[in-house]
Protein backbone atom coordinates (compact mmCIF):
# COMPACT_ATOMS: atom_id res chain seq x y z
CA UNK A 1 0.00 0.00 0.00
CA UNK A 2 1.01 3.31 -0.74
CA UNK A 3 2.55 5.22 2.39
CA UNK A 4 3.28 8.98 2.54
CA UNK A 5 6.64 10.22 0.87
CA UNK A 6 8.93 12.58 2.64
CA UNK A 7 11.70 14.20 0.44
CA UNK A 8 14.71 14.95 1.38
CA UNK A 9 15.46 12.53 3.58
CA UNK A 10 17.83 14.03 4.93
CA UNK A 11 19.14 17.51 4.79
CA UNK A 12 22.60 19.34 5.73
CA UNK A 13 22.15 23.35 5.62
CA UNK A 14 24.42 26.46 7.12
CA UNK A 15 22.72 29.04 9.81
CA UNK A 16 20.66 31.72 8.03
CA UNK A 17 19.87 29.18 4.56
CA UNK A 18 17.23 28.17 3.33
CA UNK A 19 15.20 24.61 3.32
CA UNK A 20 11.81 23.30 1.30
CA UNK A 21 10.69 20.35 2.74
CA UNK A 22 8.27 18.46 0.22
CA UNK A 23 5.82 15.72 1.88
CA UNK A 24 3.30 13.29 -0.74
CA UNK A 25 0.57 12.36 1.24
CA UNK A 26 -0.91 9.16 0.33
CA UNK A 27 -3.52 9.10 -2.77
CA UNK A 28 -6.90 10.43 -1.91
CA UNK A 29 -6.15 11.73 1.56
CA UNK A 30 -6.91 15.63 1.70
CA UNK A 31 -5.18 16.61 5.09
CA UNK A 32 -1.81 17.14 5.71
CA UNK A 33 0.17 17.75 8.93
CA UNK A 34 3.35 19.13 9.66
CA UNK A 35 5.30 17.94 13.12
CA UNK A 36 8.43 18.70 14.50
CA UNK A 37 10.53 16.62 17.03
CA UNK A 38 13.80 17.73 18.16
CA UNK A 39 16.11 15.53 19.85
CA UNK A 40 15.38 13.58 22.85
CA UNK A 41 11.60 15.37 22.29
CA UNK A 42 7.79 14.19 21.82
CA UNK A 43 6.50 15.48 17.91
CA UNK A 44 5.24 18.73 18.29
CA UNK A 45 2.51 19.69 15.93
CA UNK A 46 3.41 22.92 13.41
CA UNK A 47 0.68 23.49 10.63
CA UNK A 48 -2.12 21.50 8.64
CA UNK A 49 -3.98 21.96 5.29
CA UNK A 50 -7.28 20.42 4.17
CA UNK A 51 -8.30 20.62 0.79
CA UNK A 52 -5.63 23.12 -0.02
CA UNK A 53 -6.48 25.72 3.03
CA UNK A 54 -4.58 25.85 6.19
CA UNK A 55 -6.69 24.06 8.63
CA UNK A 56 -4.67 24.66 12.38
CA UNK A 57 -1.46 25.92 13.31
CA UNK A 58 0.70 25.47 16.38
CA UNK A 59 3.79 26.47 17.48
CA UNK A 60 5.36 27.59 14.23
CA UNK A 61 7.82 30.15 13.90
CA UNK A 62 7.31 32.99 11.45
CA UNK A 63 10.40 32.25 9.32
CA UNK A 64 8.02 29.05 8.56
CA UNK A 65 5.62 28.63 5.67
CA UNK A 66 4.09 25.93 4.01
CA UNK A 67 1.24 25.10 1.77
CA UNK A 68 -0.67 22.51 0.23
CA UNK A 69 -1.18 22.42 -4.17
CA UNK A 70 -3.58 21.24 -6.06
CA UNK A 71 -2.31 17.99 -6.15
CA UNK A 72 -2.43 17.81 -1.97
CA UNK A 73 1.24 17.56 -1.75
CA UNK A 74 2.91 19.94 0.81
CA UNK A 75 6.17 21.69 1.20
CA UNK A 76 7.02 23.34 4.65
CA UNK A 77 9.97 26.54 3.72
CA UNK A 78 11.67 27.26 6.32
CA UNK A 79 14.20 30.27 6.15
CA UNK A 80 17.22 31.75 8.19
CA UNK A 81 17.68 28.32 9.86
CA UNK A 82 18.93 28.47 13.18
CA UNK A 83 20.74 25.84 14.74
CA UNK A 84 17.98 24.99 17.25
CA UNK A 85 15.67 24.32 13.60
CA UNK A 86 17.75 20.84 13.94
CA UNK A 87 15.25 18.02 13.96
CA UNK A 88 13.25 15.24 12.76
CA UNK A 89 10.44 17.00 10.39
CA UNK A 90 7.33 14.55 9.90
CA UNK A 91 4.49 15.19 7.67
CA UNK A 92 1.33 13.39 8.26
CA UNK A 93 -1.99 12.83 6.14
CA UNK A 94 -5.29 11.38 6.13
CA UNK A 95 -8.63 11.42 4.67
CA UNK A 96 -11.74 13.16 6.20
CA UNK A 97 -13.84 10.82 6.85
CA UNK A 98 -17.25 12.10 7.46
CA UNK A 99 -19.87 10.23 9.59
CA UNK A 100 -16.83 7.84 10.64
CA UNK A 101 -15.34 7.80 14.54
CA UNK A 102 -11.95 8.02 13.42
CA UNK A 103 -9.43 9.18 10.54
CA UNK A 104 -6.00 8.28 11.77
CA UNK A 105 -3.20 9.89 10.98
CA UNK A 106 -1.13 8.16 8.65
CA UNK A 107 3.04 9.70 9.50
CA UNK A 108 6.22 9.32 6.24
CA UNK A 109 9.46 8.40 7.66
CA UNK A 110 10.60 12.23 8.41
CA UNK A 111 13.20 14.15 6.99
CA UNK A 112 16.21 14.77 9.14
CA UNK A 113 17.64 18.72 9.17
CA UNK A 114 20.55 19.44 10.59
CA UNK A 115 21.84 23.05 10.78
CA UNK A 116 25.65 23.87 10.90
CA UNK B 1 -7.63 19.00 24.89
CA UNK B 2 -7.46 17.06 28.39
CA UNK B 3 -4.55 16.42 29.91
CA UNK B 4 -2.69 12.79 29.82
CA UNK B 5 -0.38 11.17 32.49
CA UNK B 6 1.44 8.34 31.45
CA UNK B 7 4.30 6.28 33.32
CA UNK B 8 7.83 7.70 32.08
CA UNK B 9 9.06 3.61 31.12
CA UNK B 10 8.03 0.43 31.65
CA UNK B 11 9.80 -2.75 31.42
CA UNK B 12 8.30 -6.34 29.59
CA UNK B 13 9.41 -9.55 29.26
CA UNK B 14 9.20 -11.08 25.60
CA UNK B 15 5.83 -12.83 25.07
CA UNK B 16 4.00 -11.52 28.27
CA UNK B 17 1.05 -8.99 28.08
CA UNK B 18 1.89 -5.35 28.31
CA UNK B 19 -0.20 -3.66 30.30
CA UNK B 20 -0.03 0.57 29.68
CA UNK B 21 -1.95 2.78 31.66
CA UNK B 22 -2.74 6.57 31.32
CA UNK B 23 -4.45 8.83 33.22
CA UNK B 24 -7.13 11.43 32.15
CA UNK B 25 -9.10 12.28 34.22
CA UNK B 26 -10.10 15.76 33.17
CA UNK B 27 -11.50 14.11 30.02
CA UNK B 28 -15.08 15.55 28.42
CA UNK B 29 -17.74 13.80 27.42
CA UNK B 30 -16.80 14.19 23.51
CA UNK B 31 -13.45 13.50 24.03
CA UNK B 32 -11.49 10.13 22.44
CA UNK B 33 -9.32 8.08 23.83
CA UNK B 34 -6.21 7.28 20.83
CA UNK B 35 -3.06 5.37 20.96
CA UNK B 36 0.06 6.06 18.82
CA UNK B 37 3.48 4.82 19.20
CA UNK B 38 6.83 5.76 17.84
CA UNK B 39 9.59 3.17 16.92
CA UNK B 40 12.93 4.63 17.10
CA UNK B 41 13.35 8.01 14.90
CA UNK B 42 10.32 6.66 12.94
CA UNK B 43 6.84 8.04 12.54
CA UNK B 44 4.34 7.75 15.11
CA UNK B 45 1.71 4.88 14.21
CA UNK B 46 -1.62 4.55 15.34
CA UNK B 47 -2.61 1.62 17.62
CA UNK B 48 -6.32 2.35 18.63
CA UNK B 49 -8.57 4.87 19.86
CA UNK B 50 -12.08 4.60 21.80
CA UNK B 51 -14.83 6.76 23.66
CA UNK B 52 -15.97 4.32 26.42
CA UNK B 53 -16.13 1.20 25.22
CA UNK B 54 -13.39 -1.32 25.59
CA UNK B 55 -11.86 -1.89 22.05
CA UNK B 56 -9.85 -4.38 20.02
CA UNK B 57 -8.09 -4.29 16.89
CA UNK B 58 -5.15 -6.41 15.52
CA UNK B 59 -2.42 -4.72 16.91
CA UNK B 60 -3.86 -4.14 20.64
CA UNK B 61 -6.98 -3.79 23.53
CA UNK B 62 -8.19 -0.66 24.85
CA UNK B 63 -9.69 -0.90 28.23
CA UNK B 64 -11.60 2.47 29.80
CA UNK B 65 -13.01 2.50 32.83
CA UNK B 66 -16.49 2.91 33.82
CA UNK B 67 -15.70 7.01 34.59
CA UNK B 68 -13.49 7.39 31.10
CA UNK B 69 -10.32 9.17 33.43
CA UNK B 70 -8.50 6.26 33.15
CA UNK B 71 -7.39 3.57 30.12
CA UNK B 72 -4.92 0.78 29.65
CA UNK B 73 -3.20 -0.42 26.40
CA UNK B 74 -2.66 -3.73 26.39
CA UNK B 75 -0.40 -5.78 24.22
CA UNK B 76 -1.65 -9.13 24.86
CA UNK B 77 1.83 -11.00 23.30
CA UNK B 78 4.82 -8.35 23.54
CA UNK B 79 7.38 -8.60 21.33
CA UNK B 80 10.99 -6.92 20.74
CA UNK B 81 9.45 -5.45 18.14
CA UNK B 82 7.34 -3.56 20.56
CA UNK B 83 9.87 -1.20 21.98
CA UNK B 84 8.70 2.29 20.92
CA UNK B 85 7.23 5.01 22.90
CA UNK B 86 3.54 4.71 23.52
CA UNK B 87 2.18 7.58 23.70
CA UNK B 88 -1.64 7.95 24.82
CA UNK B 89 -3.43 11.14 23.42
CA UNK B 90 -7.37 12.72 24.17
CA UNK B 91 -9.52 14.74 22.11
CA UNK B 92 -12.12 15.55 20.36
CA UNK B 93 -13.52 13.72 17.31
CA UNK B 94 -13.34 16.40 14.48
CA UNK B 95 -14.60 14.98 10.53
CA UNK B 96 -11.01 16.57 9.35
CA UNK B 97 -8.69 15.31 11.09
CA UNK B 98 -7.54 17.27 13.79
CA UNK B 99 -3.56 17.72 14.92
CA UNK B 100 -2.51 15.34 17.55
CA UNK B 101 -0.82 17.02 20.76
CA UNK B 102 1.91 14.35 22.11
CA UNK B 103 2.72 14.55 25.44
CA UNK B 104 5.00 12.45 27.34
CA UNK B 105 4.46 8.87 26.74
CA UNK B 106 5.72 5.61 28.01
CA UNK B 107 8.90 4.25 26.91
CA UNK B 108 8.11 -0.02 26.69
CA UNK B 109 11.48 -2.03 26.59
CA UNK B 110 10.30 -5.24 25.73
CA UNK B 111 12.90 -7.95 27.07
CA UNK B 112 14.21 -11.39 25.72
Amino acid sequence: AAGVIQSPRHLIKEKRETATLKCYPIPRHDTVYWYQQGPGQDPQFLISFYEKMQSDKGSIPDRFSAQQFSDYHSELNMSSLELGDSALYFCASSLAAWGSSYNEQFFGPGTRLTVL
Amino acid sequence: DAKTTQPPSMDCAEGRAANLPCNHSTISGNEYVYWYRQIHSQGPQYIIHGLKNNETNEMASLIITEDRKSSTLILPHATLRDTAVYYCIVRAYYNQGGKLIFGQGTELSVKP
